[in-house]
């Protein structure tokens, strides 16, 4: 079956530090990867892509992901973390061939002051 | 543009009512979809449309029935709803970027929150 996961259902940050949170993905062919961030009582908003190209991919507000088709993930990064960063970020991926999104179960990401 | 906007944005129903959850978007995005989001669950897809007339089934389609007679509106109907539809619903639309309509970044609503008793 193919799935989308974040292993770590919580990730906590100092303030300023650089924060990874992870995405891994088993599904057939080349596909679409997307991160979203999910602020308190909000809708999902999207913070980037990887369709095809470099395998680094930079988004909104700092943040960025690469692709590693080896390994077949896709953590999403930023070099110094803001408080402000503090939310619900979700992987989701589209297979190749396929028009259905799946998304992973979502990693909640703690930015401590 | 409003972008995506879901209404109502809060809902209570007893056991066996049924609702509409209504979904629209200005944008003249082919692609649209409903998730639910349960703690610990992620977003789970229900249904989802390539395009006006067309509609197909997501993970967890038993109990909601949908429709697409526009490129604006996706509305969602719980058809006798359940406790276990108690969970907030988000509508979503994205323009096609790939063969065969494959969806690119989505534009959520706001999220419309559902308890059934």
């Amino acid at each position: 079956a193919q799935s989308v996961a974040q292993p770590e259902d919580q990730v906590n940050v100092a303030e300023g530090n650089p924060l990874t949170v992870k995405c891994t993905y088993s599904v057939s062919g080349n596909p679409y990867l997307f991160w979203y961030v999910q602020y308190p009582n909000r809708g999902l908003q999207f913070l980037l892509k990887y369709i095809t190209g470099d395998n680094l991919v930079k988004g909104s507000y700092g943040f960025e992901a690469e692709f590693n088709k080896s390994q077949t993930s896709f953590h999403l990064k930023k070099p110094s973390a803001l408080v402000s960063d503090s939310a619900l970020y979700f992987c989701a991926v589209v297979p190749q061939g396929h028009d259905k999104i799946i998304f992973g179960k979502g990693t909640r990401l703690h930015i401590l002051p | 543009n409003a972008g995506v906007t879901q209404t109502p944005k809060f809902q209570v129903l007893k056991t066996g009512q049924s609702m509409t959850l209504q979904c629209a978007q200005d944008m003249n995005h082919e692609y649209m979809s409903w998730y639910r989001q349960d703690p610990g669950m992620g977003l789970r897809l229900i249904h989802y449309s390539v395009g006006a007339g067309i509609t197909d089934q997501g993970e967890v389609p038993n109990g909601y029935n949908v429709s697409r007679s526009t490129t604006e509106d996706f509305p969602l109907r719980l058809l006798s709803a359940a406790p276990s539809q108690t969970s907030v619903y988000f509508c979503a639309s994205s323009y096609p970027g790939g063969q065969g309509g494959v969806p690119y970044e989505q534009y959520f609503g706001p999220g419309t929150r559902l308890t059934v008793t």
